[in-house]
Order: C-alpha cells, then structure tokens, then sequence
C-alpha cells in the first residue's frame, strides 16, 4: 500500500541547533500534513501544503512542499526546548485517508 | 481541550475480559477515527466513520468492534485482547466526511494495558 517515509527517526541537537525533518513518497501526494506530538500528549495539527513547491513559516518553523508533491520538509531554526517532541507527516492515501509516516522524534539539550 | 474527549485515559484489562473506549466529539464534525499508536510504529488507523457510516476498516482482527450511535461519539468494543494490543489508542474528528483533507483533531487517547 501506499507509504510515507520519514527521516530521520530520532534527533539530538543542542538548544539553538537547527532541525530538519524529511517526508518522501514514492506516488504523487495530493496534500502533506504535519502534527506534533509532545511527550505523554496527542498529535497536535500543525499546518497544511497543497500546493506544488509551497513554502509556509510559523515563526522558526518552515514547511515546504516539493516540486513533484513527492516530499516535504519541516525545518526549525535555533531549536528550543519547547521545541521536544514528535513530529509527523501525513498524506491522504489513494483511498482518500490520512496515512502517517514513522515521526521524528527530537530531544533537545538545554 | 482539544473538543474530542476519550475515555477512559488508562485502561488495564485481562485478555478474557470485554470492555469499551469511548470518544465524544464537540466540534460539529462529519468523521471520527480510531488510530492505534504502538511504540516504534507509525500511526495505524483502524476504523472511520463518515456521516455516520463506517467507511473504512483497515483489516482490524474482529476482537476490535467500532460503534459510531450519532456524529459525536464513536465507541470501540474490546474482547479477548491479546497483549500485544496494548497500546495508545487515539480518537479523531475531522470536518471533512472524506477524511482526506483538513485537519484532524485528536483526543488524548486511552493507554490501553493487556495483562
């Protein structure tokens, strides 16, 4: 079935590092999502790109989706510790659903 | 408060017992899921409703039984559960009845334990 990939699966920066986060697809995505998920928390929705090569930012986080709707990628710039966490990407599937990749969980080192 | 409220929040159940999740959707929404969060595993979803209807069951054994009375509240029945059912289990809504887009308001979850 489909899949979404997502990499890395683990991250350890130190507080100020920057972050990135990869999603890739083997089929054309129609849409990407990404959610949050704090530790003992729920996934949390953060934004959502539809549109070929789009970029959106939410202050140090950066969302961009690839030319092809293949891959996104989340980018945090000078990471903080409210920043620890899960982080997902999803897509609808060719039935329509929301499939999720793996997550990246990031821990960061004050 | 996310508007999508499970219980209950722990759950620990022997594998002959039966029991019940229960989620509660105050959003208006058209579609609920249930999704089963393992460790080290992706997301799994495992039941939608759409408008009341089942509308996708992601080959989930028959000891999981989904229950959707009315657009806000979603059940999911368990009897003989093995352990490696324990898990998180996560109630959504979504305001599109397809489910494919839009964002997805999760609930808390259940910490399910199968002893």
């Amino acid at each position: 079935g489909q899949q979404v990939m997502q990499i890395p699966q683990y991250q350890h920066v130190q507080e100020g590092e920057d972050f990135t986060t990869y999603c890739n697809s083997s089929t054309t995505l129609s849409n990407i999502q990404w959610y949050k998920q704090r530790p003992g928390g729920h996934p949390v929705f953060l934004i959502q790109l539809v549109k070929s090569g789009e970029v959106k930012k939410q202050k140090r986080l950066t969302f961009q989706f690839g030319e092809a709707k293949k891959n996104s990628s989340l980018h945090i710039t000078a990471t903080q510790t409210t920043d620890v966490g899960t982080y997902f990407c999803c897509s609808s599937s060719n039935t329509g659903k929301l499939i999720f990749g793996q997550g990246t969980t990031l821990q960061v080192k004050p | 408060e996310t508007g999508v409220t499970q219980t209950p929040r722990h759950l620990v159940m022997g594998m002959t017992n039966k029991k019940s999740l229960k989620c509660e959707q105050h959003l208006g929404h058209n579609a609920m899921y249930w999704y089963k969060q393992s460790a080290k595993k992706p997301l799994e979803l495992m039941f939608v409703y759409s408008l009341e209807e089942r509308v996708e069951n992601n080959s989930v054994p028959s000891r999981f039984s989904p229950e959707c009375p009315n657009s806000s509240h979603l059940f999911l029945h368990l009897h003989t559960l093995q352990p490696e059912d324990s898990a998180l289990y996560l109630c959504a809504s979504s305001q599109d009845p397809t489910g494919g887009n839009g964002e997805l308001f999760f609930g808390e979850g259940s910490r399910l334990t199968v002893l």
